[in-house]
């Protein structure tokens, strides 16, 4: 099935513990990024990657970390999670042309205590 | 930097009733423009999109024209339905602007609720 995967859909985590939200993509896209959604404050980008191999800083990086090892994946860390992080993220892809249409996937709510 | 404001709501229509969610932009260089779709529970949809000025963009009965003159990509649509109840995000692209990634810049969402 074409698209982005995202797991897991949904974790309440204890403050303090480390997460990784997995991404996968199967649409060969050069780009891929990481959103949070918070009510009142829309998305805001937190990491991005024009391609394999190379990452970048969005609007909130901190407390979060990313690898780009090969085209498909893209997971995102929380090193140490704190209640602030509690939200809803999403991976997304574009394959980085003239109109740079981005493609998401269904989100993973993340629930920190 | 890049910035898109779009109006706030919620918005509360009647099945059938006119819509038109506003979207203003600032960017440096010459962005592409989308309206993006988000249904409850669910991940982010492209609903239609425009490149270049005075390209108007179209899908589902919903339209929107890039107006460069205005800066504005307001989504109007004649006759709403129940199941057009989401949230709506305009977004663009501008990656001509300066900065080496093809971000979107969002706007914080607009809520429209469709009563029967």
């Amino acid at each position: 099935i074409a698209g982005i995967t995202q797991a897991p859909t949904s974790q309440i985590l204890a403050a303090g513990r480390r997460m990784t939200l997995r991404c996968t993509q199967d649409m060969r896209h050069n780009a891929m990024y990481w959103y949070r959604q918070d009510l009142g404050l829309g998305l805001r980008l937190i990491h991005y990657s024009n391609t394999a191999g190379t990452t970048g800083k969005g609007e909130v990086p901190d407390g979060y970390s990313v690898s780009r090892a090969n085209t498909d994946d893209f997971p995102l860390t929380l090193a140490s999670a704190v209640p602030s992080q509690t939200s809803v993220y999403f991976c997304a892809s574009s394959d980085r042309g003239v109109s740079n249409e981005q493609f998401f996937g269904p989100g993973t709510r993340l629930t920190v205590l | 930097g890049d910035s898109v404001t779009q109006m706030e709501g919620p918005v509360t229509l009647s099945e059938e009733a006119f819509l038109t969610i506003n979207c203003t932009y600032t960017a440096t260089g010459y962005p592409s423009l989308f309206w993006y779709v988000q249904y409850p529970g669910e991940g982010l949809q492209l609903l239609l999109k425009a490149t270049k000025a005075d390209d108007k963009g179209s899908n589902k009965g919903f339209e929107a024209t890039y107006r460069k003159e205005t800066t504005s990509f307001h989504l109007e649509k004649g006759s709403v339905q129940v199941s057009d109840s989401a949230v709506y995000f305009c977004a663009l692209s501008d990656p001509w602007g300066g900065g080496s990634n093809y971000k979107l810049t969002f706007g914080k969402g607009t809520l429209l609720t469709v009563n029967p």
